[in-house]
């Protein structure tokens, strides 16, 4: 079975572009989690999309939106890109909604590295 | 305060040696507390779980929690090189329902 495949790998920006990130899921998961890791802040929490509706939101701002379509293929949105957006973008996918437990843990891609300049 | 706290590390143990790591966690609401390795340049990957106060045991893993003191720990027995990785610990909470990563403690075993 395929796991999850984040495109691209990496990307250059400048600040104020626009970027968009694409995650597929594993096959049969219909829940896309994403994340956003930087040394400093370590893995925070962007949003959660379950059947094509954002679940969960976590504490960044309007900035940063995503969706998700009716095969569960996911994209994440980032405009008025700054500096500080710079970092490793995880994308996770598990079979519910509220991924993360036991019966339903979370399998995460290769991420897509964003460099703002 | 950050929500879940971890020693950055590294943490240094020669191999064959039992290793500890701890984490401490804010929110008295929390249910479930995971551990994710992540190996330099991979995405993390779930190792354990656990939800109840005590111990549970996988393998040369074990994972103990302490719901009174807001503490979680993961320790490795007879580590090995290859267990040398970034432990991610992770704490949900039901009422929010999202995942909420600490930093992560760097785990180097020397051979």
């Amino acid at each position: 079975k395929a796991g999850v495949t984040q495109t691209p790998r990496y990307l250059i920006k400048t600040r104020g572009q626009q970027v968009t990130l694409s995650c597929s899921p594993i096959s049969g998961h219909r829940s896309v989690s994403w994340y956003q890791q930087t040394p400093g802040q370590g893995l925070q929490f962007l949003f959660e999309y379950f059947s094509e509706t954002q679940r969960n939101k976590g504490n960044f701002p309007g900035r940063f939106s995503g969706r998700q379509f009716s095969n569960s293929r996911s994209e994440m949105n980032v405009s008025t890109l700054e500096l500080g957006d710079s970092a490793l973008y995880l994308c996770a996918s598990s079979r519910l909604v509220d991924g993360g437990g036991s019966n339903s843990p979370l399998h995460f891609g290769n991420g897509t590295r964003l460099t703002v300049t | 305060q950050k929500e879940v706290e971890q020693n950055s590390g590294p943490l240094s143990v020669p191999e064959g040696a039992i290793a500890s790591l701890n984490c401490t966690y804010s929110d008295r609401g929390s249910q479930s507390f995971f551990w994710y390795r992540q190996y330099s340049g991979k995405s993390p990957e779930l190792i354990m779980f656990i939800y109840s106060n005590g111990d549970k045991e996988d393998g040369r893993f074990t994972a103990q929690l302490n719901k009174a003191s807001q503490y979680v720990s993961l320790l490795i027995r007879d580590s090995q090189p290859s267990d040398s990785a970034t432990y991610l610990c992770v704490v949900k909470d039901t009422g929010r329902r999202a995942l909420t990563f600490g930093s992560g403690t760097r785990l180097q075993v020397q051979p």
